[in-house]
């Protein structure tokens, strides 16, 4: 079954830049993987940011942008801030077994 | 405004079935794509599986065993059963629009216990 790698934990300076990234277990993630990124904040529902790899939803902020990178699926956040601290999963189709798999997600602080 | 909401029993007993319904307004279910996806408490997001208009369905291989979406366009709502069910099924549950994935409902906690 495939498995879905992302960071535990990032933290970033408010202002900053980072990257997170997602791996697939079963080789380089291309756009047939249809990646998705997904925020939620505690005790909230999960909001999808980022849609088939790089595509953003009209409330997505601009700050979020997303790409292959390196055989892998990532977000990039520039210009930090304090309201972007979250937890992100990306998920990835299978396209083998025609399911989805999550990442177990990267937890991001803004410090 | 799209808006979707899951409803079912918060409680559960092992060994029964768990079932939710997640009701659709804003948007016709029809000729489109729908979701689940469950949290337990403290941890990710898993991906439980999702069902099109036409009924097709695709499940995570690690509940297809135990795991039945249906849709009913007439009522605009989907549901899950998940049967079987044990502690490792305690969860807050999500339905979701799906391909892509935009609306999610704001989740419903199940807890399996005696």
């Amino acid at each position: 079954q495939t498995v879905v790698n992302q960071e535990p934990s990032l933290t970033v300076s408010p202002g900053g830049t980072v990257t997170l990234t997602c791996a697939s277990s079963t080789g380089a993630v291309t756009s047939s993987y249809y990646p998705n990124w997904i925020q939620q904040k505690p005790g909230q529902a999960p909001r999808t940011l980022i849609y088939s790899t790089d595509k953003r939803y009209p409330y997505t902020p601009a700050r979020f942008s997303a790409s292959l990178l390196g055989g892998k699926a990532a977000l990039t956040l520039s210009g930090v801030q304090p309201d972007d601290e979250a937890d992100y999963y990306c998920v990835l189709y299978s396209f083998v077994g025609q399911y989805w798999v999550f990442g177990g997600g990267t937890k991001l602080t803004v410090l | 405004q799209v808006q979707l909401r899951e409803s079912g029993p918060g409680l559960v007993k092992p060994s029964e079935t768990l079932s939710l319904t997640c009701s659709v307004s804003g948007v016709s279910i029809g000729r489109d794509y729908w979701g689940w996806v469950r949290q337990p408490p403290g941890k990710g997001l898993e991906y439980i599986g999702h069902i099109y208009d036409s009924g097709s369905t695709n499940y995570n291989p690690s509940l297809q065993s135990r795991v039945t979406l249906s849709l009913d366009a007439s009522k605009n709502e989907f549901s899950l059963k998940l049967n079987s069910v044990t502690a490792a099924d305690t969860a807050v549950y999500y339905c979701a629009r799906w391909r892509p994935i935009e609306y999610w409902g704001q989740g419903t906690l199940v807890i399996v216990s005696s």
